[in-house]
């Protein structure tokens, strides 16, 4: 069965920093490309950042130079590493795989979402 | 970046009503649209694919359809577990954009 765990999420003072997890089990993560999609309380959905197969990593301008996504190919484990903290950072946090056989793809499987609460 | 438009925000229905929601793009973005299922508490669920394209296991109630920028998901009959949040997503750019979500209620 394919599942997406994730972990990691916390209570967290502005300007810090957190990394949060994401376990797969039923595929490869090093052979496709992942997503990290947040969500804020009550709010959309948005797009924080990819890694493609090959290597190759993209992030929302909301996030670029704060967040890094990475994956342990060992582990089988996606990262999120989450730095410079803000407010608005505040939202569950889900791991998705990307299906790109158009365009640059859609999400399928989800985890089941890790709450990263940003808050002095 | 494309912004993604749905309406209405929120659909009040009845079970066994046909619904139809629509997704609007700022600028064309093909057929490459996909719409999901949100439960409080849950994450998305894929319904639907490449505009119209009814993912593995999703009930044949559902279907979706349009391109470049308005796109409609319809619900045939609505049942008891369809009453969630439905939002679409577009992928022809790499911002990967959602809508803000129609929330259907039971009426």
């Amino acid at each position: 069965e394919v599942q997406l765990v994730e972990t990691g999420g916390d209570l967290i003072q502005p300007g810090g920093s957190l990394r949060l997890s994401c376990a797969a089990s039923g595929f490869t993560v090093s052979n496709n490309h992942m997503s990290w999609v947040r969500q804020a309380p009550g709010k959309g959905l948005e797009w924080v950042s990819v890694i493609y197969s090959g290597g190759s990593t993209y992030y929302a301008d909301s996030v670029k130079g704060r967040f890094t996504i990475s994956r342990d190919n060992s582990k089988n484990t996606l990262y999120l590493q989450m730095n410079s903290l803000r407010a608005e950072d505040t939202a569950v946090y889900y791991c998705a795989r990307v299906y790109d056989s158009s365009g640059y793809g859609w999400f399928d499987p989800w985890g089941q979402g890790t709450l990263v609460t940003v808050s002095s | 970046d494309i912004q993604m438009t749905q309406s209405p925000s929120t659909l009040s229905a009845s079970v066994g009503d046909r619904v139809t929601f629509t997704c609007r793009a700022s600028q064309s973005v093909r057929s490459w649209l996909a719409w999901y299922q949100q439960k409080p508490g849950k994450a998305p669920k894929l319904l639907i694919y490449d505009a119209s394209n009814l993912e593995s296991g999703v009930p044949s109630r559902f279907s979706g359809s349009g391109s470049g920028t308005e796109f409609t998901l319809t619900i045939s009959s609505l049942q008891p577990d369809d009453f969630a949040t439905y939002y679409c997503q577009q992928y022809n750019s790499y911002s990967r954009t959602f809508g803000q979500g129609t929330k259907v209620e039971i009426k």
